[in-house]
């Protein structure tokens, strides 16, 4: 069965950049997504077709797919972004989810 | 605006059965397909099965399949999951999520019910 694979943790300091990247055999030929899942809240996607923003979501969130890594990347991180984060992709006709990223603003 | 809800969680014996529901507004139900996706205490998400927008196509995690089966009523804005032999294992928040083609991801969750199963 396909896999994703992403980093369990990383730091940044408040106003860093933060890249955090999600693995997969020849993963730039699917489109990836990314979800944003705060404590005790449901999932909110934030970054869709590699690379595109849904309303609402900030310019600071930008992502990118080549090769076999995507990567969300975050301008200027806030305090507000400190969250778990969760690469997905199709696989014939299933979703899959990397391991999560825990993203920790200090 | 569009909402998802979720109800029919609870907890159930090992091997027992739960229904969960999903109801939805906000949005033409019919147009969409629609996917349960589960996340255990402490742990990541994981998909666990979708529907196709007019029910004709069913798809299953290899962890659920021959245990539950999804289902929708579109006259009743509704979306369906039957768990049965249920285990340990399957004890998780239960969410329901819109996927929209053009996203390829889900852009709409509910807010979850709790399944836990234990003696």
């Amino acid at each position: 069965s396909y896999e994703l694979t992403q980093p369990p943790s990383l730091s940044v300091s408040p106003g860093q950049t933060a890249s955090i990247t999600c693995s997969g055999d020849k993963l730039g030929d699917k489109y990836v997504c990314w979800y944003q899942q705060k404590p005790g809240q449901s999932p909110v996607l934030v970054i869709y077709q590699d690379s595109k923003r849904p309303s609402g979501i900030p310019e600071r969130f930008s992502g990118s797919n080549s090769g076999n890594t995507a990567t969300l990347t975050i301008s200027g991180t806030q305090a507000m972004d400190e969250a778990d984060y969760y690469c997905q992709a199709w696989d014939s006709s299933t979703a899959v989810f990397g391991g999560g990223t825990r993203l920790t603003v200090l | 605006e569009v909402q998802l809800v979720e109800s029919g969680g609870g907890l159930v014996n090992p091997g027992g059965s739960l229904r969960l529901s999903c109801e939805v507004s906000g949005f033409t139900f019919s147009n969409y397909s629609i996917n349960w996706v589960r996340q255990a205490p402490g742990k990541g998400l994981e998909w666990v099965s979708s529907i196709s927008s007019s029910g004709t196509y069913m798809y299953y995690a290899d962890s659920v399949k021959g245990r539950f089966t999804i289902s929708r009523d579109n006259a009743k804005n509704s979306l369906y999951l039957q768990m049965n032999s249920l285990r340990a294992e399957d004890t998780a928040m239960y969410y329901c999520a819109r996927d929209p083609p053009i996203v390829a991801g889900f852009d709409y969750w509910g807010q979850g019910t709790l399944v836990t199963v234990s003696s």
